[in-house]
């Protein structure tokens, strides 16, 4: 009984260029959200998904970042021409339903921008 | 608006040691209480919850009461071992939106 998987588990980009982080939330979930871990800070809401809706993303930066849960496939975080402030653990998480208290964490994505 | 105030680290004790961390929150309404641990190099684990006022989590040895009238969800633990060493996160969840919110986070180191 696989949990919520992400990959890649470290990413290094290089300024300007694109990053792609996936997440496959557990089996049954249909419910997907983002949050970002800044060095030392705890975590922050980005996004919340659900099967091809964005549901809320009030925690997501107005420029560069982007979410997707398409029907089929992975949950994708995508960030546009990486800047090194974009360096920081992203995080997905899965529940069964909206109003599910438990979230189920990813490893996590270590993103480093060099 | 919704926050959690946990007691800055890092902290650093001796094996079989007693632990308190420190956790306020803010919310209106009743919210559910969480506390999360990060391994190194690891994601979240769920390590204990508690839903409503006066109830206790309780996981491999760490408690955490919901305590509605100091507004307060303190971890415990009698005797830590060096493999408790980890980054515990104070969370809550209010169900009025998706999100968990969470604490800064605090560090413990255990010495053997």
């Amino acid at each position: 009984n696989a949990g919520v998987m992400q990959n890649p588990r470290h990413l290094v980009r290089r300024r300007g260029q694109e990053a792609r982080l996936r997440c496959s939330p557990m089996k049954g979930h249909s419910h997907v959200y983002w949050y970002r871990q800044l060095p030392e800070e705890g975590l922050k809401f980005m996004v919340y998904l659900q099967k091809e809706n964005i549901i809320d993303e009030s925690g997501m930066p107005k420029e560069r970042f982007s979410a997707e849960f398409p029907k089929e496939g992975p949950s994708i975080l995508r960030i546009q021409q990486v800047v090194r402030g974009d360096s920081a653990a992203y995080f997905c998480a899965s529940s069964l339903s909206a109003s599910d208290n438990e979230q189920f964490f990813g490893p996590g994505t270590r993103l480093t921008v060099l | 608006g919704d926050s959690v105030t946990q007691m800055e680290g890092p902290v650093t004790l001796s094996e079989e040691a007693f632990l308190t961390i420190n956790c306020t929150y803010t919310a209106t309404g009743y919210p559910s209480l969480f506390w999360y641990v990060q391994y190194p190099g690891e994601g979240l684990q769920l390590l204990l919850k508690a839903t409503k006022a006066d109830d206790k989590g309780s996981n491999k040895g760490f408690e955490a009461t919901y305590r509605k009238e100091t507004t307060s969800f303190h971890l415990e633990k009698g005797s830590v071992q060096v493999s408790d060493s980890a980054v515990y996160f104070c969370a809550l969840f209010t169900g009025r939106d998706d999100k968990i919110i969470f604490g800064k986070g605090t560090r413990l180191h255990i010495l053997p």
